[in-house]
Order: C-alpha cells, then sequence, then structure tokens
C-alpha cells in the first residue's frame, strides 16, 4: 500500500541554520505530495504542496521538489527561526488508489534554538 | 471565520464508556475525516465522507462509528472506550478532491480512556 517515511526526530537547529528534512514515499499510483507543519496546541495546516513531477513547492521560505525518480519530496530552509520550531509532516495523497485520502508520515519534530 | 471545531477539546473516560466527538465545519466543505495522532506514528485515518449521508472506513476504522447525516457535521462515536483509544483525536475538511486540493484541520480533542 502507499507510505510515507521521515527521517527520524527530534531535529534540534541553531537560529539560522539550513534546515533538510527527507521524506520519501512509496505509491501505486501518481500522488501528490504535501509538507503540513503543526505548531504546538495547535491542529495540523498545510506548508505547501506539488502535485507532478519536477514540481516545487515553496511558501514561507520553505521548499520541496517533487523527484519521482527517486520517490522523494525533501523539505528545506535556508535560515531557520526559533519561529519554525513545530511538528512536520510529509504526507501524500494517490490519485490511483486513494483518491480522497491523505496518508501521513509519522512526522519530525524540530527544535530551533536562539 | 470559526473554520473546523471540534467538542470536547478534553475527555476522560473509564473503560467501557460511551462518547461522541462532534466536529463541525462552516466552509460548506464536502469532504471530511478523522484521525488520531499518536507518538510516532503520525496521523492515522479513522473514517471519513466525500459527502453529506456518506461514509467509508479509514487505516484503523475498529471501535469507531462516525454519521454524516449534515454536511456541516461529522460526527465519530466510540461505543465501548478502550484504553488503546487513548489518542489525540483531529477532525479535517476539504472543498475539493485532497488530491489538489487542502485539508482544514481543527485544534484536536484529547481523549483519555482509564
Amino acid at each position: 500500500g502507499d507510505s510515507v517515511t521521515q527521517m527520524e526526530g527530534p531535529v534540534t537547529l541553531s537560529e539560522e541554520a539550513f534546515l533538510t528534512i527527507n521524506c520519501t514515499y512509496t505509491a501505486t499510483g501518481y500522488p501528490s505530495l504535501f509538507w503540513y507543519v503543526q505548531y504546538p496546541g495547535e491542529g495540523l495546516q498545510l506548508l505547501l504542496k506539488a502535485t507532478k513531477a519536477d514540481d516545487k513547492g515553496s511558501n514561507k521560505g520553505f521548499e520541496a521538489t517533487y523527484r519521482k525518480e527517486t520517490t522523494s519530496f525533501h523539505l528545506e530552509k535556508g535560515s531557520v527561526q526559533v519561529s519554525d520550531s513545530a511538528v512536520y509532516f510529509c504526507a501524500l495523497s494517490d490519485r490511483g488508489t486513494s483518491y480522497d485520502k491523505v496518508i501521513f508520515g509519522p512526522g519530525t519534530s524540530l527544535s530551533v534554538i536562539p | 471565520n470559526a473554520g473546523v471545531t471540534q467538542t470536547p477539546k478534553f475527555r476522560v473516560l473509564k473503560t467501557g464508556q460511551s462518547m461522541t466527538l462532534l466536529c463541525a465545519q462552516d466552509m460548506n466543505h464536502e469532504y471530511m475525516y478523522w484521525y488520531r495522532q499518536d507518538p510516532g506514528m503520525g496521523l492515522r485515518l479513522i473514517h471519513y465522507s466525500v459527502g453529506e449521508g456518506t461514509t467509508a472506513k479509514g487505516e484503523v476504522p475498529d471501535g469507531y462509528n462516525v454519521s454524516r447525516l449534515k454536511k456541516q457535521n461529522f460526527l465519530l462515536g466510540l461505543e465501548s472506550a478502550a484504553p488503546s483509544q487513548t489518542s489525540v483525536y483531529f477532525c479535517a475538511s476539504a472543498l475539493t478532491r485532497v488530491n489538489t486540493g487542502e485539508l482544514f484541520f481543527g485544534e484536536g480533542s484529547r481523549l483519555t480512556v482509564l
């Protein structure tokens, strides 16, 4: 079945450091890919998305590129801030098999220290 | 701008008790979802609905029932609560099919079963 794998956390970075959170997926069809973010005590919210191969999603300084050849969608940010401390979830929705559903990875907790 | 509202936000139950979680959205969304969030496991889909009067099973439906009698409401029921159902429950909704659209989440309901 479809699945999403993320790098283990927690990740702790100093302010202004470069961030990469790895995400790989398995899908039988042609998925759309997403990153959602969950701030402490809140629900998830969409950070960025990409719906086809080689698309780059971007928002709030975060970027991720849909790499079909490596089945990956890694999240990057050039300079993190304390306010970026949150849990980040990679997710997919597979048009082939789970058209109406979003499948989430386990999440990666990020802490940014001043 | 209420968005997605979940009630109650906190609840403690004894094993064998029943309860209902209510999710209400004011965005006229067709699609609604119930997820549970457990440490290290991300979000897992319990049940979902693609329109008023419809429901479907997700990844972990056992022990739960749902109803979507009105478009704006999606109820999640536990008939006989078990300690394994201790979790944080999130409701989400979407206007369009989620492979291209965005999920909007509530703030979560924390349930403890003793």
